[in-house]
């Protein structure tokens, strides 16, 4: 089974210019999520699509920044347009979804993980 | 909110001693914990997660997390460090429900010496 892509693996642009990257999630996978690293800091938690609604966008950083989960297969994100602020590697993860019982243990939950996209803006 | 702090960037530990990497969280809602690794170049991998099962979870690659409750902690360890286990460490818990996204500690480098 493959596991989560990212598309490219590295991006640099200048300031200004519009960059989208794209995750491919596992398949069935109902669950996306999008975080970002930004160097020297900790992965932080951008937003979250169930198919292909948002569930949960309080981490987008600004309106920049633009995600988008049509059909809710693969997603994009697009930052239009960039400053040098967002350089970092965006990862991109998905997970099966929940399967519990009210306080009962978590099940399907695990977020597996897409290799990262390097963006530098210069 | 959710918070997950991690003590120390970076932990040197000896081929064959016992590996101890730390993280306390704070939550205001029963937390779902996660123990994630990344090597070089590659995605994050999940080693380990507490789900209100037991509280002695254990994970891949010989690693073992207990959580704690009264320490608010889920400290991460394992017997005898192998060298192919040098990498960045992330502690995460979940920032609401089950299926919410994560929040993470700021990553622990383990280096480890032959």
């Amino acid at each position: 089974e493959a596991g989560v892509t990212q598309f490219p693996s590295h991006s640099v642009i200048e300031k200004g210019q519009t960059v989208t990257l794209r995750c491919d999630p596992i398949s069935g996978h109902d669950n996306l999520y999008w975080y970002r690293r930004v160097m020297g800091k900790e992965i932080k938690f951008l937003l979250h699509f169930v198919k292909e609604s948002k569930q949960d966008e309080s981490g987008m950083p600004n309106n920049r920044f633009l995600a988008e989960r049509t059909g809710g297969t693969y997603s994009t994100l697009k930052v239009q347009p960039a400053e040098l602020e967002d350089s970092g590697v965006y990862f991109c993860a998905s997970s099966q979804g929940i399967n519990r019982k009210p306080h009962g243990p978590l099940t399907n939950n695990e977020q597996f993980f897409g290799p990262g996209t390097r963006l530098t803006v210069l | 909110a959710q918070s997950v702090t991690q003590l120390g960037s970076h932990v040197s530990v000896s081929e064959g001693a016992l590996v101890l990497l730390r993280c306390n969280y704070s939550s205001s809602v029963p937390p779902y914990l996660f123990w994630y690794v990344q090597y070089p170049n590659q995605g994050l991998q999940l080693l380990l997660k507490y789900t209100s099962a037991a509280t002695l979870v254990k994970g891949i690659n010989g690693f073992e997390a207990e959580f704690k409750k009264s320490e608010t902690s889920f400290h991460l360890t394992k017997p005898s460090a192998h060298m192919s286990d040098a990498a960045e460490y992330f502690c995460a818990v979940t920032r609401g429900g089950g299926a919410d996204g994560l929040t993470f500690g700021k990553g622990t480098h383990l280096i480890i010496q032959p």
